[in-house]
């Protein structure tokens, strides 16, 4: 089955900086790949997905790239604020009635 | 158009006890996800289920563990003789799409404390 690898665990940068999280799967028939973000005594929400027709995806400071040939994707934050301090998942599905597997996550903290 | 309702929010039990958790999906959605996280871990798959079927129940432990969503009524989790391990967050996430080929909605999750 599929297997999600996400890194770093914990992330901190200064607010205003850039802030990368890095995943990759296994399984090279999964074909969606969304982020969602966790804050804390929340559930996830989505924030953004790419799909693998498609090599890049941007919403405003918020970009996911997808390397299909590597099987890696990744998310970048610009001008980070400490709003954006949260939990981040990415997930990846292969497809029909498969579930979405998610990665362990990633502790983002912005200090002003 | 609420969001996918999840009760109780907090939920003590001790060992040996049943825990139910009640999850209402999206109104739309018929597609029904439940999904277990440990402090600090990741979100765990544990069963998809679509009104009165189980699609895939892969990820649900075979004993103590069950799953319903009924015709009419709310998705429930059963935890039958909880133990402390059971102890967690317990996510359910809707979609009105077959598989998770788009967004998932998520509820805010059930606490579980097993004293």
């Amino acid at each position: 089955g599929e297997n999600v690898e996400q890194h770093p665990s914990t992330l901190s940068v200064q607010e205003g900086d850039s802030a990368v999280i890095k995943c990759t799967y296994s399984d090279s028939a999964s074909n969606y790949f969304p982020w969602y973000k966790q804050e804390l005594g929340k559930g996830p929400q989505l924030i953004i997905d790419i799909r693998s027709n498609v090599g890049e995806k941007k919403d405003q400071r918020i970009a996911v790239t997808l390397n299909k040939t590597a099987k890696h994707f990744s998310l970048h934050i610009t001008e980070t604020q400490p709003e954006d301090s949260a939990v981040y998942f990415c997930a990846a599905d292969t497809r029909g009635n498969t579930p979405l597997v998610f990665g362990k996550g990633t502790r983002l903290s912005v200090i002003a | 158009n609420a969001g996918v309702m999840q009760n109780p929010r907090h939920l003590v039990r001790r060992r040996g006890q049943e825990a139910r958790l009640r999850c209402s999906p999206m109104k739309g959605h018929s597609h029904v996800y439940w999904y277990r996280q440990l402090p600090e871990e990741g979100l765990k798959f544990m069963v998809y289920l679509q009104k009165e079927n189980i699609i895939d129940e892969s990820g649900m432990p075979k004993e103590r563990f069950s799953a319903e969503f009924p015709k009419e009524g709310p998705s429930i989790l059963r935890i039958q003789q909880v133990v402390r391990g059971d102890s967690a967050a317990y996510f359910c996430a809707s979609s009105p799409l077959q598989g998770a080929t788009g967004e998932l909605f998520f509820g805010e999750g059930s606490r579980l404390t097993v004293l």
